[in-house]
């Protein structure tokens, strides 16, 4: 079974600090994604990575970064963060032309 | 821009009935199909894949797709409450890493 980790189920931090979520899969996916979910308005994607070292901007990029520094990991990076970042913040992995597997998904609560 | 759409509900359905949930994408050139099941609070989670035109089936789930009319559905029969959840519609271009996703319908069944 496809196994995708993420650091922490539930975070809280305060407006401006740096905050960093990880994502590791065991599958050996070339493919990883972050998402962002808010209720009513679905999956919104904030960076993808296609490749070690590789990342392209989704549709919600601005106020994050990315790292992928090796094949089964992931990073997240909000720099400055905010209220308005507070979400559920979910990684996906897949095979390229295959489906998608999600981790648990971190609950982000920015005070 | 290439769109899915699907209708956001609430679509109450009565125990032991078949539910039926819809999909439609925009691109013609989409190759791959898929049904995930996302519970409150959770990850989404996949429940069917389809790829040619015509139904698939995997226990009380069937997945229909016609290419020609550009939407995919997902059946359920013999409902129970545990199907309650909001379920995602995914489609994927034959080139493209990522997967275009539909904001989700949610299923309330009804005991």
């Amino acid at each position: 079974d496809v196994k995708v980790t993420q650091s922490s189920r539930y975070l809280v931090k305060r407006t401006g600090e740096k905050v960093f979520l990880e994502c590791v899969q065991d599958m050996d996916h070339e493919n990883m994604f972050w998402y962002r979910q808010d209720p009513g308005l679905g999956l919104r994607l904030i960076y993808f990575s296609y490749d070690v070292k590789m990342k392209e901007k989704g549709d919600i990029p601005e106020g994050y970064s990315v790292s992928r520094e090796k094949k089964e990991r992931f990073s997240l990076i909000l720099e400055s963060a905010s209220t308005n970042q507070t979400s559920m913040y979910l990684c996906a992995s897949m095979r390229v032309k295959e489906t998608q597997y999600f981790g648990p998904g971190t609950r982000l609560l920015v005070l | 821009q290439k769109e899915v759409e699907q209708n956001s509900g609430p679509l109450s359905v009565p125990e032991g009935a078949i539910a039926s949930l819809n999909c439609t994408y925009s691109d013609r050139g989409s190759q791959s199909f898929f049904w995930y099941r996302q519970y409150s609070g959770k990850s989404p989670e996949l429940i069917m894949s389809i790829y040619s035109n015509g139904d698939k089936e995997d226990g009380r789930f069937t997945a229909q797709l016609n290419k020609a009319s550009q939407y995919v559905s997902l059946l359920i029969r013999d409902s129970q409450p545990s199907d309650s959840a909001t379920y995602l519609c995914a489609v994927n271009q034959d080139s493209n890493y990522q997967l275009i996703w539909g904001a989700g319908t949610k299923l309330i069944i009804k005991p």
